[in-house]
């Protein structure tokens, strides 16, 4: 299976702030890499696919990048409505697999 | 708009069968994608399997001995079994629906969850 590692694990941060969340595969996963949001009690939500495509909705402030083994998830300006688990996930090899999740908390 | 939705017992008690159902409401179990994913208390996703349409499952090896996903595109539902639960079963269960697209290769990502259904595992 590709292991997926994430930086940090958590963090705090303040409205306003640009965050940045990295998440790393175990061998290149080309582009095939998504970004979950996750506030609990409620389902998941697909934010970004393909390492950079934003979903239909979701705030121009997120943006994705990189290729191979190396991602990043930046919100260029954190909203209260931010703070949340992200998930990176890998669907190059099979099974999927997901990134540990990076917690963001209000600082 | 599409809706999942998790049911089924949320105590299952161990060496027994875990048995959840995900009922899609607002469109059609026909010609998607269709997966179980899970979470245990304080770990990550796990993703468990997947069904296209009402067939064709593909298993986590992980869990393929006793797992098995099902479909029945009458009912718009689909459904999870998981035979001989531990305690490390015990997780909340999402089900969720794929999105295939195209960018340098054919891919997908799950672009609509359920809200997840807690199972316990105790006797």
């Amino acid at each position: 299976d590709i292991q997926m590692t994430q930086s940090p694990s958590s963090l705090s941060a303040s409205v306003g702030d640009r965050v940045t969340i990295t998440c790393r595969a175990s061998q290149s996963v080309t582009r095939f890499l998504n970004w979950y949001q996750h506030k609990p009690g409620e389902a998941p939500k697909l934010l970004i696919s393909a390492a950079s495509t934003l979903q239909t909705g979701v705030p121009s402030r997120f943006s994705g990048s990189g290729s191979g083994t190396d991602f990043t998830l930046t919100i260029s300006s954190l909203q209260r409505e931010d703070f949340a688990i992200y998930y990176c996930q890998q669907t190059h090899g099979s099974p999927p697999t997901f990134g540990p999740g990076t917690k963001v908390e209000i600082k | 708009q599409v809706q999942l939705q998790e049911s089924g017992p949320g105590l299952v008690k161990p060496s027994e069968t875990l048995s959840l159902t995900c009922t899609v409401s607002g469109g059609s179990l026909n010609n998607y994608y269709w997966s179980w994913i899970r979470q245990p208390p304080g770990k990550g996703l796990e993703w468990i399997g997947h069904i296209y349409s009402s067939g064709s499952p593909s298993y986590n090896p992980s869990l393929k001995s006793r797992v098995t996903i099902s479909g029945d595109t009458s009912k718009n539902q689909f459904s999870l079994e998981l035979t001989s639960v531990t305690a490390t079963d015990a997780a909340v269960y999402f089900c969720a629906r794929h999105l295939r697209f195209y960018s340098s290769g054919w891919s997908y990502a799950f672009d609509i969850w359920g809200q997840g259904r807690v199972v316990i595992v105790s006797s």
